[in-house]
């Protein structure tokens, strides 16, 4: 089976703009959640999406967004940037929401805001 | 909410020491997960405790789930320079679905 796929690895945007990060889960797998890692702060949670609905959001401000489609692919949308979301950017996939399945994370999308 | 506590920060060790890195839930967890993540990469799974006082192995590493169920423990004996890299904790919340991961800990060991 091929891994949890996010799209683009790097990416470089400026202060205001908005920025649309893709993520494929592995095949089965209806779960995909986000999260935002900074040297220092660990791995912070963004959201979870099971079924295309959102499950679960983490203490994020409004500018930050996301999507599941119908084949379980996910996008996180990132408007007004700030220099502060300079960050790797991970998402996670699992079969479902069940607390005891472990999470199977992509390479992340490593995005600098300038 | 509940919060997911990781010490130490750093540790720097020579090869051949031991290290350990401890996990501490501000509540009781149904289960606890450990992640590694090398310099430059994602983190990957390494384990899953359930029971009370469990403690499994995987060769050099011991993971330990305390009595309480709120406390974990990661211990990898005489540290290779392969054992570089985060060490991060992750627990279900009390309410929703989503895991929350400690800030982790940064092993560096030289030879």
């Amino acid at each position: 089976k091929a891994g949890v796929t996010q799209t683009p690895r790097y990416l470089i945007k400026t202060r205001g703009q908005q920025v649309t990060l893709s993520c494929s889960p592995i095949s089965g797998h209806r779960s995909v959640s986000w999260y935002q890692q900074t040297p220092g702060q660990g791995l912070q949670f963004l959201f979870e999406y099971f079924s295309e609905t959102q499950r679960n959001k983490g203490n994020f401000p409004g500018r930050f967004s996301g999507r599941q489609f119908s084949n379980s692919r996910s996008e996180m949308n990132v408007s007004t940037l700030e220099l502060g979301d300079s960050a790797l950017y991970l998402c996670a996939s699992r079969p479902t929401t069940a607390t005891n399945e472990k999470l199977f994370f992509g390479s992340g999308t490593q995005l600098s805001v300038l | 909410g509940q919060q997911v506590m990781q010490i130490p920060q750093y540790q720097h060790v020579q090869e051949g020491e031991d290290f350990t890195t401890y996990c501490n839930s501000s509540t009781t967890l149904s289960n606890i997960q450990w992640y590694k993540q090398r310099p430059g990469g994602h983190p990957v799974f390494l384990i899953q405790l359930v029971k009370s006082g469990e403690v499994k192995k995987q060769k050099r590493l011991t993971f330990q789930y305390k009595e309480a169920k709120k406390n974990s423990s990661l211990h990898i004996t005489a540290t290779q320079t392969t054992d570089v890299g985060t060490y991060f904790c992750a627990g279900p919340p009390n309410s929703g679905y989503a895991l929350n991961f400690g800030k982790g800990t940064s092993l560096l060991v030289t030879p």
